[in-house]
């Protein structure tokens, strides 16, 4: 699976959007992009995923360079209740089904 | 509340006992896996199960047990462990396993482990 980066922490403001960067230059183009994030001690959360397309959900919106070598995760209105680790993940969607966990980005929401 | 439930939460063991940790899952999926998330190290994937049967073992020692009675149930069983084996216990159920459109993880809570 193709190698993720990420900033290791990063504020933002409650109420405001944040934007959360992740490099995957090295992508291949059966990877996905999944986002999860952690809220302290507990498990991972799922957030979105996709390929190629923008995609938005109940959660975030997940934008995606045409050239797929980084994307964005918007949360459009963050609270006190977003501040987590959030984790940016690539991977072929076949068996094995691994999700390889990197050390993600450390968003701290500041009322 | 993913679906997915973790007991104990919390867990005090000496090396020297035995006890398991208990997994189960109300989402009717096919996979489950066990991670494991030591302090300041990210999350490692432990073991694999599909429709019961183990399908990964990322070459755990074997003071660490699994087993799949069902696809609703995990468990994990430990033995003498060290204390470096104190963590965060975690478990993921998905639909599919083989890469289609439903193999989303959902995590459980965690089991946090400490070995004395």
């Amino acid at each position: 699976d193709a190698k993720t980066t990420q900033p290791p922490s990063m504020d933002c403001a409650e109420g405001r959007a944040a934007n959360l960067p992740c490099n995957h230059s090295t992508i291949s183009g059966n990877e996905y992009v999944y986002w999860y994030r952690q809220i302290h001690s507990q498990g991972p959360q799922y957030i979105i995923h996709g390929l190629k397309n923008n995609e938005t959900n109940e959660m975030a919106s997940l934008i995606i360079t045409e050239d797929r070598k980084s994307s964005t995760l918007i949360l459009p209105h963050a609270t006190l209740r977003d501040t987590a680790v959030y984790y940016c993940i690539v991977r072929v969607k076949a068996a094995g089904n691994k999700l390889t966990f990197g050390g993600g980005t450390r968003v701290l929401v500041k009322p | 509340e993913t679906g997915v439930t973790q007991t104990p939460r919390h867990l005090v063991m000496g090396m020297t006992n035995k006890k398991s940790l208990k997994c189960e899952q109300h989402l009717g999926h096919n996979a489950m896996y066990w991670y494991k998330q030591s302090a300041k190290k990210p999350l490692e994937l432990m073991f694999v199960y599909n429709f019961k049967e183990q399908t990964e073992n990322n070459s755990v020692p074997s003071r660490f047990s699994p087993e799949c009675p069902n696809s609703s149930h995990l468990f994990l069983h430990l033995h003498t462990l060290q204390p470096e084996d104190s963590a965060l216990y975690l478990c993921a159920s998905s639909q599919d396993y083989a890469g289609g459109p439903t193999d989303t993880q959902y995590f459980g809570p965690g089991t946090r482990l400490t070995v004395l």
